[in-house]
């Protein structure tokens, strides 16, 4: 069974400048999320989707930051315009179950990542 | 109080010994907690889902402790591959769901 897949893997930009990363979740998976990962923490959910649907953003810094999920499969976020503190790896999950509406959240199978340099 | 908190370590830990880590959360809501472990420069993989009842995976044991909103990660018989970081990871259900990494625990095993 094919993984997460994210691209790119590496990423690097000046400040003020825009990104976009991609995912594209395990086929059948109907969550997916956005983690930042900065050196030396935990991921921070930055957004969760149930399908197309987004179930939290509330940690998405809304003013820079923007995620699609728009066929309710693969996924975009997006950064316009990056700041320095935005230097992070970008993690994207998915899982065959997530929360809300009584659901349990079930295991969260990770991506590779896409690591980020804002200069 | 953090809503979710981990002794960051490093655990310098010789093999062969036990380990274990704790991890404390604010939120009495929470409904559901695992352990994930993180390789260096890896993405985060699920090490195991952590039960009321409490739950054993060969060398690995995870408790829940609801009174005092803690779970803890036993390792036994330490190898050298289980140097890693350890992040625990707590689900609140309901209105406001939310997902919480803890920073994790990095964990090294001496030869």
């Amino acid at each position: 069974e094919a993984g997460v897949a994210q691209s790119p893997r590496y990423k690097i930009i000046e400040k003020r400048q825009s990104v976009a990363f991609w995912c594209n979740p395990i086929s059948g998976h109907a969550t997916l999320y956005w983690y930042q990962q900065i050196l030396g923490q935990g991921p921070k959910l930055l957004i969760q989707f149930q399908n197309n649907g987004v179930v939290d953003d509330s940690q998405l810094p809304k003013d820079r930051f923007s995620a699609e999920r728009l066929k309710g499969v693969d996924s975009t976020l997006k950064i316009q315009p990056a700041k320095l503190e935005d230097s992070a790896v970008y993690l994207c999950a998915s899982s065959s179950i997530g929360g809300g509406a009584g659901g349990h959240y079930n295991e969260q199978f990770f991506g590779p990542g896409t690591r980020l340099t804002v200069l | 109080r953090k809503e979710v908190e981990q002794d960051p370590g490093p655990f310098n830990v010789p093999e062969g010994a036990t380990v274990a880590f704790n991890c404390t959360y604010s939120n009495s809501a929470s409904q559901s907690f695992f352990w994930y472990r993180q390789d260096c420069r890896k993405e985060p993989k699920l090490l195991m889902s952590v039960y009321s009842s409490g739950n054993e995976d060969g060398r690995f044991t995870a408790q829940l402790n609801r009174a005092s909103q803690y779970i803890s990660l036993l390792i036994r018989d330490s190898k050298l591959s289980d140097s890693a970081t350890y992040l625990c990871v707590v689900n609140t259900l309901g209105r406001d769901d939310k997902i919480i990494f803890g920073k994790g625990t990095r964990l090294h095993i001496l030869p």
